[in-house]
């Protein structure tokens, strides 16, 4: 089955620098790729996503990019701000008739003002 | 706009008591239907998930059971709690083959 990888585990910057986060996956099947923010006590909230056909994605202040070849993506968050403070997880999903979705351990952000 | 409920937000629960959650989903027909449990600090793990009325897979063997009895409500049950099984547990949805909307999860203790 799929295997995902997620780095760095905690991740402190500066408010107004960037922050970045890498994952790997193992299925090169695989070809979606969501990202997730999850607030303290709260459900995750999808942020941002990409599909395979695509090597970048933006959207304001948050990026993923895709390497189908290395088998993997990163999402990258310019112009931090403390409200970006959180638990951020990668995930991956091939075709299926229910696309289960295989998660990375997750990020603490750490936004500091 | 779509909305899922799940209840109850919290439960405290002793080691062999049953266990119900419930989540429901508004504003869609038909959608998959997903129950991940998230350990503390960890990552979510799925357990079930659910194509349609009645129709179960389970990804994890374990002492828990889900049903579907309507096409927008997915049940977690268990007929006896062990201490592994405290976690935040998550309800999620999707009716496109890609995006899944969870819910605000409920927080289970089980002393």
């Amino acid at each position: 089955g799929e295997n995902v990888e997620q780095h760095p585990s905690t991740l402190s910057v500066q408010e107004g620098d960037s922050a970045v986060i890498k994952c790997t996956y193992s299925d090169s099947a695989s070809n979606y790729f969501p990202w997730y923010k999850q607030e303290l006590g709260k459900g995750p909230q999808l942020i941002i996503d990409i599909r395979s056909n695509v090597g970048e994605k933006k959207d304001q202040r948050i990026a993923v990019t895709l390497n189908k070849t290395a088998k993997h993506f990163s999402l990258h968050i310019t112009e931090t701000q403390p409200e970006d403070s959180a638990v951020y997880f990668c995930a991956a999903t091939r075709e299926g008739s229910a696309r289960q979705l295989t998660f990375g351990s997750g990020t603490q952000l750490t936004v500091l003002p | 706009s779509q909305t899922i409920h799940q209840w109850p937000a919290t439960l405290v629960q002793p080691v062999g008591s049953p266990l119900s959650l419930e989540c429901t989903v508004e504003g869609t027909s038909n959608p998959n239907l997903y129950w991940y449990r998230q350990a503390a600090g960890r990552g979510l793990q799925l357990l079930f998930y659910s194509v349609g009325i009645g129709q179960i897979s389970s990804e994890v063997p374990q002492n828990l059971s889900a049903s579907r009895p309507q096409d927008r409500q997915f049940i977690l049950s268990s007929k006896k709690l062990l201490l592994s099984d405290s976690g935040f547990y998550l309800c999620a949805w999707s009716v496109s083959l890609y995006e899944q909307y969870f819910g605000p999860g409920t927080r289970l203790t089980v002393t």
